[in-house]
This record gives structure tokens, C-alpha cells and sequence, in this order.
């Protein structure tokens, strides 16, 4: 029990299509991250959610990606008209007063 | 900024023999120090953190990581690894004191251990 679920947990699409990722923290926890790994890396910071408002958001976000937290549970990652270089797992992070959770990912491959 | 430089790409080592893995930080604040480890096809997982106070700190399954200042290092370190500690290992930071900190993670170690 990672304490965040996230589905699908992989997602085979065609580039152009677009994806919806969803994280489902399973108890409340009032910050929310998003971030994507590609082989060999680290995970790379997207965005970040303080209970439902969107704080920060990375340079490397293209106006193709967007995220939501509408009420400040679940949260939701769409991508717009992928791309090859759209391939990588996206990883949900949530923390709460003394601890934090990373969902299990969901990997993306895009045709 | 902060950025954070894991100095070994990959690190092999017999089982029950010492390692450590190294990590190097830069920022122009306070940060917090975080050490995750990535098991094959798993999820990222706490391994310990440094928040404040002794700058010796224990994590989970006998590792430990020790801060310092004044090298900006914060190197993992466990006496006796077992196979089953195979797996790729992140170094990562946070800025102190903010309500809008996102963490920034190293590249990653990998950890092979020789029977």
C-alpha cells in the first residue's frame, strides 16, 4: 500500500491522441505533485497542487499538458496531441503533515 | 536553484560489503535532503530525510546518510548490503520554508550486488 493509486498504470496511444492520467491519493494529503521519468532519470518536477490551486508549474510544461485537483482529492494530467518525446512514466507524489507517498506511476508509450 | 549531482551512475558491489553512494547538492538556501530508492519495476520509496538537527540520519533498511554543510554532500551509506538492496537509488532536494517547493532529484545511482 504506496498510499496513492494511479491508473491506467500503462497507456499505448498514437501520437496525436490525446491521454488523461488520473492519481488517487488514498487518504487526504494537501499537496499533490506530478512528474514524469524517462529511462536513466531522475524524476523531472511538472506541477504541484496545494489542496485544489495549481502553485507552480515547470517551464518544460508545454501548453499541450494541463493538470487538475478540482476538489483538492484526486487530480487528473491531460496531454494534448502526443508526442514520441511525450514517452516516459508520469508519477503522482502526495504529502501529507509528516510523510509522503509516490503512486505506483503510470507509463506512457506513444506511437 | 537547486540542482543535485549523484557522482556514480552505477555502483557494483559484493554482497555483504560496504557502499556508499554520493551525492552532491547546490543551492543558495536551506534545503531539506531526501534519499529514495527505486526497486525493479516499483514505485519511488522514502529511504530517509534530513529536515534539521543531527546530521547523521537513519533510514529504512539499515542505511543511513550523513549531511554536510560545508562539502554540500549528502552521501548514503549501509555497512552490509544484501541482495535485495539492488535497486536505483535518488539523492533529492527541497527548498526550506516554502509553501511552493517542488523536489529536484539527482539521475540516479543504480545498485548492483555480486552473490
Amino acid at each position: 500500500d504506496t498510499g496513492v493509486s494511479q491508473n491506467p498504470r500503462h497507456k499505448i496511444t498514437k501520437r496525436g491522441q490525446n491521454v488523461t492520467f488520473r492519481c488517487d491519493p488514498i487518504s487526504e494529503h494537501n499537496r499533490l505533485y506530478w512528474y514524469r521519468q524517462t529511462l536513466g532519470q531522475g524524476p523531472e518536477f511538472l506541477t504541484y497542487f496545494q489542496n485544489e490551486a495549481q502553485l507552480e508549474k515547470s517551464r518544460l510544461l508545454s501548453d499541450r499538458f494541463s493538470a487538475e485537483r478540482p476538489k483538492g482529492s484526486f487530480s487528473t494530467l491531460e496531454i494534448q496531441r502526443t508526442e514520441q518525446g511525450d514517452s516516459a512514466m508520469y508519477l503522482c507524489q502526495v504529502w501529507g503533515y509528516n510523510e509522503q507517498f509516490f503512486g505506483p506511476g503510470t507509463r506512457l508509450t506513444v506511437l | 536553484a537547486q540542482s543535485v549531482t549523484q557522482l556514480d551512475s552505477q555502483v557494483p558491489v559484493f554482497e555483504e560489503a560496504p557502499v556508499e553512494l554520493r551525492c552532491n547538492y547546490s543551492s543558495s538556501v536551506s534545503v531539506y535532503l531526501f534519499w529514495y530508492v527505486q526497486y525493479p519495476n516499483q514505485g519511488l520509496q522514502l529511504l530517509l530525510k534530513y529536515l534539521s538537527g543531527s546530521t547523521l540520519v537513519k533510514g529504512i533498511n539499515g542505511f543511513e546518510a550523513e549531511f554536510n554543510k560545508s562539502q554540500t554532500s549528502f552521501h548514503l551509506r549501509k555497512p552490509s548490503v544484501h541482495i535485495s538492496d539492488t535497486a536505483e537509488y535518488f539523492c533529492a532536494v527541497r527548498r526550506f520554508y516554502s509553501s511552493a517547493s517542488k523536489i529536484i532529484f539527482g539521475s540516479g545511482t543504480r545498485l548492483s550486488i555480486r552473490p
